[in-house]
């Protein structure tokens, strides 16, 4: 089945510096791509979608500014978490979604845990 | 590695019918969740099931948890086309895991 990679899967970073989150389509072309966070004990959020060559769609609330989408290839898109602070700290997902992919509509990488220290 | 795992993964019924999909997942969890993707759009938040409940309702959705089978099920009564979408449950332990997710198509 399509494969989606995500790393890192945990990072550690000091407030103030900037994380980048890469999730890659291993054998599928992703034309669209979800990131989502998930706080401790609750359901994921949407924070943006993102088409391959286009500027991400961001969901109310979401700060464009700080959290980065770039998704410049049909394999790979990148979130930037920006001058991360401690409430930063969460568990981000990627999906992607695309062509080629039989049955079912989306594929979701392995997650990456941020904490900021 | 995908934690939860549904089934089937394709499932084609007819307007009206009712629709049941499988979940099951390997290691211990503190909750199991349900969405539903429709293409092109986000997750879709359906229902959450605590380690400690069995069975759990939302309108029309059904969702029952075996934690000693490590498995849960979803079922939709009176599918209507809008439910063609796919479904995933997510296994939230430590980090949260989703299945491949079952395409469910609802044909009118």
């Amino acid at each position: 089945g399509a494969v989606v990679s995500q790393h890192p899967s945990r990072v550690i970073c000091k407030s103030g510096t900037s994380v980048k989150i890469e999730c890659r389509s291993l054998d599928f072309q992703a034309t669209t791509m979800f990131w989502y966070r998930q706080f401790p004990k609750q359901s994921l959020m949407l924070m943006a979608t993102s088409n391959e060559g286009s500027k991400a769609t961001y969901e109310q609330g979401v700060e464009k500014d700080k959290f980065l989408i770039n998704h410049a290839s049909l394999t790979l898109s990148t979130l930037t978490v920006t001058s991360a602070h401690p409430e930063d700290s969460s568990f981000y997902i990627c999906s992607a979604e695309g062509r080629g992919v039989m049955n079912t509509e989306a594929f979701f990488g392995q997650g990456t845990r941020l904490t900021v220290v | 590695s995908q934690q939860g795992e549904e089934d089937p993964q394709a499932l084609s019924i007819q307007e009206g019918e009712n629709a049941t999909m499988n979940c099951s997942y390997k290691t211990s969890i503190n909750n199991l969740q349900w969405y539903r993707q429709n293409s092109g759009r986000g997750l879709v938040h359906l229902i959450l099931i605590r380690s400690n409940e069995r069975e759990k309702h939302s309108g029309r959705l059904r969702v029952t948890l075996d934690t000693s089978k490590k498995s849960s099920s979803l079922l939709i009564t009176a599918s209507r086309a809008a439910d063609t979408a796919s479904y995933f449950c997510a296994t939230d332990g430590n980090d949260m895991r989703f299945g491949a997710g079952t395409r469910l198509t609802v044909k009118p």
